[in-house]
């Protein structure tokens, strides 16, 4: 079937305004992962969605940063009042169980001017 | 913070096994070791992984010591393609990637 799917690919916003950015996992796949990855630099974990169960939002970086799973599936992670230090490819992973291998989408590359 | 410790970098001649190792010395008695790896701005693409024994597929080999404090992963005849970000991740639930080590295969 269809792998995990992100949208938009890239996003261009202005300083201030707030971005939503989506992430289609693998039907069936339970675990939802979101990372950034700044340029250069290696993945930085973010949020972690399991089943019906509490998120774990540990690596989120400010409150500026929020994400929600519905129904189990579609993730939505939004940054509100973006900053320019907010710019990196956004990428999310699902995976059929916690543990198992994650496969991951092609990202969203978020630029903020 | 990621489990794991990898060389920043290395280098390996087109053709040749490419080995690249990973310490993981707090490794647990169920934690797995998983290899990904990152090829440009691409996302991560899952490698291989085990628990105890040595496994192979048709991309890798992973050598995996016998007390699971380390393990090596095996690129048996590098090419151009290989040249990427490898990150070598153990968990069950831990999702933390470290900075991988750059392998670069050269002609």
């Amino acid at each position: 079937g269809a792998g995990v799917s992100q949208s938009p690919s890239n996003k261009v916003t202005e300083k201030g305004k707030d971005v939503e950015l989506r992430c289609d996992p693998i039907s069936g796949h339970t675990a939802l992962y979101w990372y950034r990855q700044s340029l250069g630099q290696g993945l930085e974990f973010l949020i972690y969605f399991q089943g019906n169960s509490a998120p774990d939002k540990s690596g989120l970086p400010s409150d500026r940063f929020s994400a929600e799973r519905t129904g189990g599936s579609v993730s939505t992670l939004t940054i509100q009042r973006t900053q320019q230090e907010d710019s990196a490819v956004y990428l999310c992973a699902s995976s059929s169980l916690p543990g198992d291998t994650q496969y991951f989408g092609p990202g969203t590359r978020l630029t903020v001017l | 913070d990621a489990k794991t410790t990898q060389p920043t970098s290395m280098d390996c001649a087109e053709g040749r096994a490419a080995n690249l190792p990973c310490n993981h010395s707090t490794i647990s008695g169920n934690e797995y070791v998983y290899w990904y790896r990152q090829i440009h701005s691409q996302g991560p693409q899952y490698i291989i992984h085990g628990l105890k024994n040595n496994e192979t597929n048709e991309m890798a080999s992973l050598i995996i010591t016998e007390d699971r404090k380390s393990s090596t992963l095996i690129l048996p005849h590098a090419t151009l393609r290989d040249s990427a970000v490898y990150y070598c991740i153990v968990r069950i639930n831990d999702m933390r990637f470290g900075a991988g080590t750059r392998l670069t295969v050269k002609p």
